[in-house]
């Protein structure tokens, strides 16, 4: 059964550096989502991105972020210059279109020192 | 704005037993609602979904859910649960216009659920 990849699974970096957090879709999927969920909270919309655009962002989604779909596969989340608090995991998700369930990946790991 | 509420945090229940884990959304119009289970170290599963229709609607690993618009609830439950469901359970609601472009989810705090045998 075909499922969203992410990679690396967990990552520490630290505060200032950037990060690209990567996600394979599944192939034929044409709507793409990242949250995160901040230890112990509740999983949180950060983007949507269709037909190489985003779609919606929530306030999360400041300017440190960015996201792109590099080629047809590949779908990533850059953060510019990570803060202690971007520490999280953060889901790809993705929908094939319409009414459709959404599959999220594993999660990376995302640890801010 | 819309918003899910799972009250229980921590629900202990002995293998065997049945299940009931709570769900109660904020919405204007007909809501999707869907229920994830993550295991530790896992991502989010799709259990199930209500999108119209039977308000009873069954799921993956024996769980069903039911909808019920005047109590804006939509409960899972189980009625014999196994060791492999202690996992973390999310409730979820369509934001509006999940059906176009945007369509993100609006996640509860979860439920954790933790079996003993």
């Amino acid at each position: 059964e075909p499922e969203v990849t992410q990679t690396p699974s967990h990552q520490v970096t630290q505060m200032g550096q950037e990060v690209i957090l990567r996600c394979v879709p599944i192939s034929n999927h044409l709507y793409f989502y990242w949250y995160r969920q901040i230890l112990g909270q509740k999983v949180e919309f950060l983007v949507s991105f269709y037909n190489n655009e985003i779609s919606e962002k929530s306030e999360i989604f400041d300017d440190q972020f960015s996201v792109e779909r590099p080629d047809g596969s590949n779908f990533t989340l850059k953060i510019r210059s990570t803060k202690l608090e971007d520490s999280a995991m953060y889901f790809c998700a993705s929908r094939r279109s319409g009414l459709e369930t959404q599959y999220f990946g594993p999660g990376t790991r995302l640890l801010v020192l | 704005a819309q918003s899910v509420t799972q009250p229980d945090i921590h629900i202990t229940v002995s293998e065997g037993a049945s299940l009931e884990l709570r769900c109660n959304y904020s919405y204007g119009a007909t809501p999707y609602l869907f229920w994830y289970v993550q295991s530790p170290g896992q991502g989010l599963q799709l259990l199930l979904k209500y999108f119209s229709g039977d308000t009873l609607v069954q799921g993956i690993k024996g769980f069903e859910a039911e909808f019920k618009r005047s109590q804006s609830s939509f409960n899972l439950r189980k009625p014999s649960v196994h060791w492999s469901d202690a996992a973390e359970y999310f409730c979820a609601v369509g934001a509006p216009n999940y059906g176009g472009s945007q369509g993100n989810l609006i996640f509860g705090k979860g439920t954790k659920l933790s079996v003993k045998p």
